[in-house]
Order: structure tokens, then C-alpha cells, then sequence
């Protein structure tokens, strides 16, 4: 079956350290986004794409960067990690250009900086 | 600019109803409803396009305003598997993206 997988899914990380969050798809969809959920503000995206090469800003995209090299994967980094940045992110993929069809998630890793 | 979903969290018996409400500031295309359970990740539940059409699901129901840029999905006969949290996901006309709303907690007590 098809599926979105996200590693590492528990992560303790270092003020100012980079870190890098994988995110890999397995149904062909061109659409990835990046999600943080933070109690109080639900899901804010961070960073999304709609194909190989091809990296948007969200609306929280400072200090967060995304790479697109092929279809399955868009790793999230974290250039130099900020206690700010402790939180839950999410990894989507949908088709393109439908954005009439569902999203699907990976389970999500939880990030702590300290 | 997030969406706005009230209320944030509600508590019902089995067999209650409740609505929550999703509210966009700018103009939508689409709505989509999604439902996460505690330490999992958010799962599809129904798209409203403009129009009137709708896909989802088969027990829940919701509505979509496109003039006042809002949504409302209808819980009826709560069940103890409806707990959880509940986001509207919002997609704007001229944009290719999923703007999450801010969220509603919903816990059904047996």
C-alpha cells in the first residue's frame, strides 16, 4: 500500500544545532507540504512544494528550509535549531493540480530543542 | 491568515450533536474537514468545493458558505469515536495550498 513515513519520529536536539526531518511518499504525488501543530495553533505550514525543484514558503517558514530533489522525498532542516522551534511537525503529499482531493499525512515527529 | 474554528473544544454525551464552524478571511475555493486522535496524525473526513459539491464521509455532514467564507460541520448522534480534534483545512481561490484552521477539541463521554 501506499503511505507517507516520517523519521526520525522522536528527535532531542541541541540549541543551534541543524536538524533535518525526513519525509518520504510512496504515492507519486507532485504536492508536499510541512506542518508544524502547536497547542493553540493548529497546523501552520512551514514549507510546501508542487514538483522536483519546485519550494514555496508558508506562513512560518523562517528559519526552516525544504529541498526537492525528487517526487518521494522533502526533507525538512532546521538551520540552526531555536528552542522556538520545540513542536510537533507533519509531512502531507496530495495530488497536483487537483487540490480537490484529500491530503494524506505521516505520523509526525516530535522535535524538542534544548 | 489561519482560519478561525469555534468552538475550541467542546464536551457532549453520546448521541449529542454539535457544530463547528470554520471561518476564512479571504475567498475559498475549497474546505476540507479532517480529524486527528490524540498522538496520531489528521485523517480526511469530507471536501466541500464550491458549488456544493461535497466527498467524504457517510455519518458526517457539513456545509460550505462560499459569499461569507465559511464552513460548518454537522456531528449527529455523537459517538465515543468521534473524540478528537477537528480542523478545517482551507484552500483559496488563486492558491495551491492547505491553510489549517486553528483546531476543535471534541470529547464524547459515554
Amino acid at each position: 500500500d501506499a503511505e507517507i513515513t516520517q523519521s526520525p519520529r522522536h528527535k532531542i536536539t541541541e540549541t543551534g544545532r541543524q536538524v533535518t526531518l525526513a519525509c518520504h511518499q510512496t504515492w507519486n504525488h507532485n504536492n508536499m507540504f510541512w506542518y508544524r501543530q502547536d497547542l493553540g495553533h493548529g497546523l501552520r505550514l512551514i514549507h510546501y512544494s508542487y514538483g522536483v525543484q519546485d519550494t514555496n514558503k508558508g506562513e512560518v517558514s523562517d528559519g526552516y528550509s525544504v529541498s526537492r530533489s525528487n517526487t518521494e522525498d522533502l526533507p525538512l532542516t532546521l538551520e540552526s535549531a531555536a528552542s522556538s522551534q520545540t513542536s510537533v511537525y507533519f509531512c502531507a503529499s496530495s495530488e497536483y493540480p487537483d487540490l480537490n482531493t484529500e491530503a494524506f499525512f505521516g505520523q509526525g515527529t516530535r522535535l524538542t530543542v534544548v | 491568515q489561519q482560519p478561525v474554528q469555534s468552538p475550541q473544544a467542546v464536551i457532549l454525551r453520546e448521541g449529542e450533536d454539535a457544530v463547528i464552524n470554520c471561518s476564512s478571511s479571504k475567498a475559498l475555493y475549497s474546505v476540507h474537514w479532517y480529524r486527528q486522535k490524540h498522538g496520531e496524525a489528521p485523517v480526511f473526513l469530507m471536501i466541500l468545493l464550491k458549488g456544493g459539491e461535497q466527498k467524504g464521509h457517510e455519518k458526517i455532514s457539513a456545509s460550505f458558505n462560499e459569499k461569507k467564507q465559511q464552513s460548518s460541520l454537522y456531528l449527529t448522534a455523537s459517538q465515543l469515536s468521534y473524540s478528537g480534534t477537528y480542523f478545517c483545512g482551507t484552500v483559496s481561490s488563486g492558491t495551491y495550498k492547505y491553510i489549517f484552521g486553528t483546531g476543535t477539541r471534541l470529547k464524547v463521554l459515554a
